[in-house]
């Protein structure tokens, strides 16, 4: 069983559009969790932590669910700057998880 | 905006040349990383290392070596270089606790 599970997709939303992302870990160890983006060729770049109270950053929303092992990333308002690719990453000890991606295309 | 920087960002070099790439942090972190990533696909950790005189091999079979000798520095090396090395190499690095990766730019690499 893979360590973090992520569909993924691809989205194509149009502009203005609100964008669900989850993401599953099967080590209930696993202590730190993070959502990176990933443009075409580059590397990829934190977009935020999650903690488990959620958190939000502008029109970005994390949110974890120890029980269920389940983080989710919400975007509200697409702007087509918004179109790359969406990495769940997991930190377990000193090691981190990356899920496959989740791909996004915003639409005009 | 972190601090880590991988060299050359493109090579493009023939069969069977020895290559190091290089990569450095200026932030102390102990922990480094080396990932492999082909376009459009997921990351796959290749070596990490913990600390000085420190290193593992990762997930994925490399026929790379690293070294730390120095905190800030982890060269990743290919003694005999082959086209199925033809990939991007990621380095990253992170503190302790329950800080993030930070990833370099990356380092394309072509072998003819």
């Amino acid at each position: 069983r893979k360590e973090v599970e992520q569909d993924p997709g691809p989205f194509n939303v149009p502009e203005g559009a609100t964008v669900a992302f989850n993401c599953t870990y099967s080590n209930s160890a696993s202590q730190s969790f993070f959502w990176y983006r990933q443009d075409c060729r580059k590397e990829p770049k934190l977009l935020m932590s999650v903690y488990s109270s959620g958190n939000e950053d502008g029109r970005f929303t994390a949110q974890l669910n120890r029980a269920s092992q389940y983080i989710s990333l919400l975007i509200r308002d697409s702007k087509l700057s918004d179109s790359a690719t969406y990495l769940c990453v997991v930190k377990t000890g000193n090691q981190f998880y990356f899920g496959t991606g989740t791909s996004l295309t915003v639409i005009p | 905006e972190a601090d880590i920087y991988q060299t050359p960002r493109y090579l493009v070099i023939g069969t069977g040349k020895k290559i190091t790439l290089e990569c450095s942090q200026t932030m102390g972190h102990d922990k480094m990383y080396w990932y492999q990533q082909d376009p459009g696909m997921e990351l796959h950790l290749i070596h990490y290392s913990y600390g000085v005189n420190s290193t593992e091999k990762g997930d994925l079979s490399s026929e790379s070596t690293v070294s730390r000798i120095r905190t800030e520095h982890f060269p990743l090396t290919l003694e005999s270089a082959r086209p199925s090395h033809t990939s991007q190499y990621l380095c990253a690095s992170s503190d302790t606790g329950n800080q993030p990766q930070h990833f370099g730019d990356g380092t394309r690499l072509s072998i003819l």
